[in-house]
């Protein structure tokens, strides 16, 4: 069955930390996505791809990277954790329409003490 | 630029009545519209899209939405509200000059009352 896996789902670290968050998809879509969402405001978009080797910025800016080595995987790093970094995460992943629809991860939420 | 208002962040609504969740955009050029929904700890899910065509667009678990581009509007409706409607709900909106780059609203609360 194809899906969008992202891990782990929840995860508290301490300040200082080195972080990655992983998101996978076996759908082929050569779009992927990081959006970062706090309770009671909108989604914004940190990073996109739209292939291998290809990373942008999205419109919030975010101290974290992201790599796109493969199709299907497209991870996310904090070298230095910091309790300002405490949100949830979804990762998405579409094909390559301007309509096609984007699918989500079930999200991880992170906490930085 | 395009932006997203969803007025209204809880709606409280009776099992079996009407759902309607209201949501306003503004673009330069004509978009395309969104609405997604999300249940407790998981991620967001595709209710219903418009690109082109017609205007009232029917979606999954009985919603629907309507596009008027004269009220830069396109509006969510249930007709008779179930419990398990009960979930948060983001409208958003796509055009060519964000490289068709989603915008979402900050998202609406359904509770259903039984």
């Amino acid at each position: 069955e194809a899906d969008i896996y992202q891990t782990p789902r929840y995860l508290v670290i301490g300040t200082g930390k080195k972080i990655t968050l992983e998101c996978s998809q076996t759908m082929g879509h050569d779009k992927m996505y990081w959006y970062q969402q706090d309770p009671g405001m909108e989604l914004h978009l940190i990073h996109y791809s739209y292939g291998v080797n290809s990373t942008e910025k999205g419109d919030l800016s975010s101290e974290s990277t992201v790599s796109r080595i493969r199709t299907e995987h497209f991870p996310l790093t904090l070298e230095s954790a910091r309790p300002s970094h405490t949100s949830q995460y979804l990762c998405a992943s579409s094909d390559v329409g301007f309509t096609d629809t984007q699918y989500f991860g079930p999200g991880t939420r992170l906490t930085v003490l | 630029a395009q932006s997203v208002t969803q007025l209204g962040s809880h709606v409280s609504v009776s099992e079996g009545a009407l759902v309607l969740l209201r949501c306003n955009y503004s673009s330069s050029v004509p978009p395309y519209l969104f609405w997604y929904v999300q249940y407790p700890n998981q991620g967001l899910q595709l209710l219903l899209k418009y690109t082109t065509g017609a205007t009232l667009v029917k979606g999954i678990n009985g919603f629907e939405a309507e596009f008027k581009k004269s009220e830069t509007s396109f509006h969510l409706t249930k007709p008779s509200a179930h419990m398990s409607d009960a979930a948060e709900y983001f409208c958003a909106v796509s055009e060519g000059s964000n490289d068709y780059k989603l915008s979402f609203g900050a998202g609406t609360t359904v509770t259903v009352r039984a």
